[in-house]
């Protein structure tokens, strides 16, 4: 167990749509980072937050947007899903944003029909 | 551009064979490398990780890597594998930013 927190594990939905992917990070880490795992793609950075304002951006799509909360839990909202978006959505955490290493959380699998 | 490739895609092996999968990668400047594992149906899981100093990095579970710098390589080896290690590999590179870039991943298969 990491210590990071994802809720819900699975998510079932309808082309679109729009859900809310939520993150709670390790206790006394800042930064929170999204990931998206596909088949087609791999895993691929998608967002990163640091004590609440974003710090990076990869390769994440217009119609996804992610924000941090105060208490520093993380969520990632995605809409108008289409059927590519089905994947594995990691969140990870990490003590600052410099170089250190960041844990990864169970993941929440989504399926979009 | 920042990229991590991985050398194999599977790998099929017996118990107590060894392993060494492949990792290559392109960035500019100092780079910050790791090796993170994947089993079945769960999250993925920090093997090992350089930052800086001796190249040869030991991890848990018997997993070690070195780090060659003149070859951009960061190969994950075990000596002795066994059925537990079924899993996915996945090697990644991060630097200034700790965004990390991940290779495409390697599923290993260690046959009883």
């Amino acid at each position: 167990d990491s210590g990071v927190t994802q809720t819900p594990k699975h998510l079932i939905t309808a082309t679109g749509q729009r859900v809310t992917l939520r993150c709670s990070p390790r206790s006394g880490d800042l930064s929170v980072y999204w990931y998206q795992q596909s088949l087609d793609q791999g895993l691929q950075f998608l967002i990163q937050y640091y004590n609440g304002e974003e710090r990076a951006k990869g390769n994440i799509l217009e119609r996804f947007s992610a924000q941090q909360f105060p208490d520093l839990h993380s969520e990632l909202n995605l809409s108008s899903l289409e059927l590519g978006d089905s994947a594995l959505y990691f969140c990870a955490s990490s003590v600052t944003s410099g170089t250190e290493t960041q844990y990864f959380g169970p993941g929440t699998r989504l399926l979009v029909l | 551009a920042q990229s991590v490739s991985q050398h194999n895609h599977h790998v099929i092996l017996s118990e107590a064979a060894s392993l060494e999968l492949g990792c290559n990668y392109s960035y500019g400047g100092t780079v910050n490398l790791f090796w993170y594992v994947q089993y079945p149906g769960q999250h993925l899981q920090l093997l090992l990780k350089y930052f800086s100093g001796d190249p040869l990095v030991k991890g848990i579970k018997g997993f070690e890597a070195e780090f060659i710098k003149s070859k951009f390589s960061f190969n994950l080896r075990k000596p002795s594998v066994q059925w537990s290690d079924t899993a996915e590999y996945f090697c990644a590179a991060s630097a200034a930013g700790n965004k990390l870039t991940f290779g495409g991943g390697t599923r290993v298969l260690v046959k009883p």
